[in-house]
């Protein structure tokens, strides 16, 4: 069982709007730690999405946001795209563990 | 360019030991920790461990603490994860990868190794 927890899946059709959520603890995203995204296409590494709660890497579109508040954090994802199929995993830091935490990953389906 | 290199797939019996390495290289390799992170077949990515090779200042996961040795060679800039006696559980692809700033553990991931197959099986 992850420390982070994301919904095991989501779906949408081309254009349209996503959410994945996030949802830690007092000891992680509660305490004021940055949450990461990562994009993980089929037989590739994790790919950097978004950083410290808001931020894109130079190279990946502004469809892709993220946010955080409280103990939670969510990754939008706006006009989908059939290359978008992926899935999608999020990360911080955990006082308790004194190390990372990650979600169990949401598959998106397109 | 920033490059983390991982070794080979491997193939191994239960009981044997192993050792899989991560080599950096396009950065001060002793100033960003590195992270090695498990990801089982068809399941999400666990945090095994971190070392800073400056010091070789090293933290395990509880879940991974006694059953994975991470350490670091700064003068060859490369990073290690081993195990003294696989189980068929340690079946899985391993990720090594570095945070995006020198100094906090608690930053972003910005480069990954491309991951080494471990397959344990009698």
């Amino acid at each position: 069982q992850s420390v982070l927890t994301q919904p095991p899946s989501v779906s949408g059709a081309p254009g349209q709007r996503v959410t994945i959520s996030c949802t830690g603890s007092s000891s992680n995203i509660g305490a004021g730690y940055d949450v990461h995204w990562y994009q993980q296409l089929p037989g590739t590494a994790p790919k950097l999405l978004i950083y410290d709660n808001n931020n894109r890497p130079s190279g990946v579109p502004d469809r892709f946001s993220g946010s955080k508040s409280g103990t939670s954090a969510s990754l939008a994802i706006t006009g989908l795209q059939a290359e978008d199929e992926a899935d999608y995993h999020c990360h911080t830091y955990d006082s308790s563990l004194s190390g990372w935490v990650f979600g169990g990953g949401t598959k998106l389906t397109v | 360019e920033v490059q983390l290199v991982q070794s080979g797939a491997e193939v191994k019996k239960p009981g044997e030991s192993l050792r899989i390495s991560c080599e950096g290289s396009g950065y001060t390799f002793t100033t960003y920790w590195i992270g090695w992170v498990r990801q089982m077949p068809g399941k999400g990515l666990e945090w095994m461990g971190i070392i800073y090779p400056g010091d070789s200042d090293t933290r395990y996961s509880p879940s991974f603490q006694g059953q994975v040795t991470i350490s670091a060679d700064k003068s060859i800039s490369t990073a290690y994860l081993q195990w003294s006696s696989l189980k068929a559980s340690d079946t899985a692809m391993y990720y090594c990868a570095r945070v995006s700033r020198e100094g906090p553990v608690a930053a972003s991931a910005n480069y990954w190794g491309q991951g080494t197959l471990v397959i344990v099986s009698s």
